[in-house]
């Protein structure tokens, strides 16, 4: 099944307490993206990766890191995670956009609900 | 920079009433459509796209919704609305051009719908 698998489900941590939050696909995309949701706010892009190596800043990416040595991983580190972070995350990919590709769009994960005491 | 707006954050119907989600876009470049929703504790699912061709995109669920170039709208609609509808709802937009960086979205719309 074509899916895009985040790790864990929940997460209780306290503040300064180093953390990785996983995110693989099986669907050999090149695009793969973070976006952390709040309530009010939806969903707003943490970090992006257009290729394996090649990762950028997307809209909030204060306090967080990402790698991408793999194509099919894309994980998120919080390495002093502080209760500003408290929310729920989201990991998705896609095929990179090809002019009206009817294949073109996002498969997102679970999510991942992240408390930060 | 692209932005998306949905002009409701809240909207309750009856069951079997018609409803319609309001977005609207702002983009100085071609774009992609889409409407996500996300049920409770759950992550988000596609209910439908516009890439190219018709305006009138048909998603899953009995939902549909309309590209609007001229007023920079992709409204999504349903005709009949159930329970099991109750959802929040995101419209999101990327770019048809340039970087493949942003899937931006919405606030979110919350619907409600009520027996």
């Amino acid at each position: 099944e074509a899916q895009v698998t985040q790790n864990p489900r929940y997460l209780i941590t306290v503040t300064g307490k180093k953390l990785t939050v996983t995110c693989s696909q099986n669907m050999n995309h090149e695009y793969m993206s973070w976006y952390r949701q709040d309530p009010g706010l939806g969903l707003r892009q943490i970090y992006y990766s257009m290729n394996v190596e090649v990762t950028d800043k997307g809209d909030v990416p204060e306090g967080y890191k990402v790698s991408r040595k793999e194509k099919r991983n894309f994980p998120l580190i919080l390495e002093s995670p502080s209760p500003n972070q408290t929310s729920l995350y989201f990991c998705a990919s896609s095929f990179y956009r090809g002019q009206g590709a009817s294949n073109y769009g996002y498969t997102f994960g679970s999510g991942t609900r992240l408390t930060v005491v | 920079a692209q932005s998306v707006t949905q002009l409701d954050s809240q909207v309750p119907v009856f069951e079997e009433a018609p409803v319609e989600l309001r977005c609207n876009y702002s983009s100085s470049v071609s774009v992609y459509l889409f409407w996500y929703v996300q049920y409770p504790n759950q992550g988000l699912q596609l209910l439908l796209k516009y890439l190219s061709g018709s305006t009138l995109v048909k998603g899953i669920n009995g939902f549909e919704a309309e590209f609007n170039k001229s007023q920079t709208s992709f409204h999504l609609r349903k005709p009949s609305v159930h329970i099991s509808d109750t959802a929040e709802y995101f419209c999101a937009v990327s770019e048809g051009s340039g970087s493949a960086r942003q899937l931006t979205f919405g606030s979110g719309t919350q619907l409600t719908v009520l027996p």
